[in-house]
């Protein structure tokens, strides 16, 4: 069974612009959380989506946005870019519809904001 | 609100010894708690967790937790580090809907 796949792997940006990056969930997976990692914040709660509602968000400014398809597929948006979003952006996808925390990582977007 | 603190930034035991991972908790409600591993370059991978029950909790590659509610600690262990465990390990609690809280995490150094 293929896990879950995040694309693009690794990508630079410069201030101001935006970025969208994507991520397909385990096959049957209907929840995809986002997490922010960076070596200052260690990892941080974006949001999560559940059948194309999302269900929880985390502490980020507008900015950053998310959606999710009909196929459980997802993406994540920064607009205006800034030099602190530089960090590893991580989809996580989980198949149970209730709080497991069970989550199955991808192994994420490392976004590069010069 | 719930939150981790995982005590040590950096761990290092040498091939062989016991590898221990303190993480302990602040939750007003009993708390789900999971520990991940993160090999460099890579996501996380869940090594274990505890919800109910049994407060001795076994995982994957030979690490077990105990829940222990009057410490409010769940510490990470393996009786015998291997080469291959070096990795990076979090400690994370449930806040919500499939949204964890996670510690600043623990880099685990094994010196042959």
């Amino acid at each position: 069974k293929a896990g879950v796949t995040q694309t693009p792997r690794y990508l630079i940006k410069t201030r101001g612009q935006q970025v969208t990056l994507s991520c397909s969930p385990i096959s049957g997976h209907r929840s995809v959380s986002w997490y922010q990692q960076t070596p200052g914040q260690g990892l941080q709660f974006l949001f999560e989506y559940f059948s194309e509602t999302q269900r929880n968000k985390g502490n980020f400014p507008g900015r950053f946005s998310g959606r999710q398809f009909s196929n459980s597929r997802s993406e994540m948006n920064v607009s205006t870019l800034e030099l602190g979003d530089s960090a590893l952006y991580l989809c996580a996808s989980s198949l149970a519809t209730m709080n497991t925390g069970e989550l199955f990582f991808g192994e994420g977007s490392r976004l590069t904001v010069l | 609100a719930q939150s981790v603190t995982q005590l040590g930034s950096h761990v290092s035991v040498s091939e062989g010894a016991l590898v221990l991972l303190r993480c302990n908790y602040s939750s007003s409600v009993p708390p789900y708690l999971f520990w991940y591993v993160q090999y460099p370059n890579q996501g996380l991978q869940l090594l274990l967790k505890y919800t109910t029950g049994a407060t001795l909790v076994k995982g994957i590659n030979g690490f077990e937790a105990e829940f222990k509610k009057s410490e409010t600690s769940f510490h990470l262990t393996k009786p015998s580090a291997h080469m291959s465990d070096a990795a990076e390990y979090f400690c994370a609690v449930q806040t919500g809907a499939n949204n964890l809280f996670f510690g600043t995490g623990t880099r685990l150094t094994v010196i042959p």
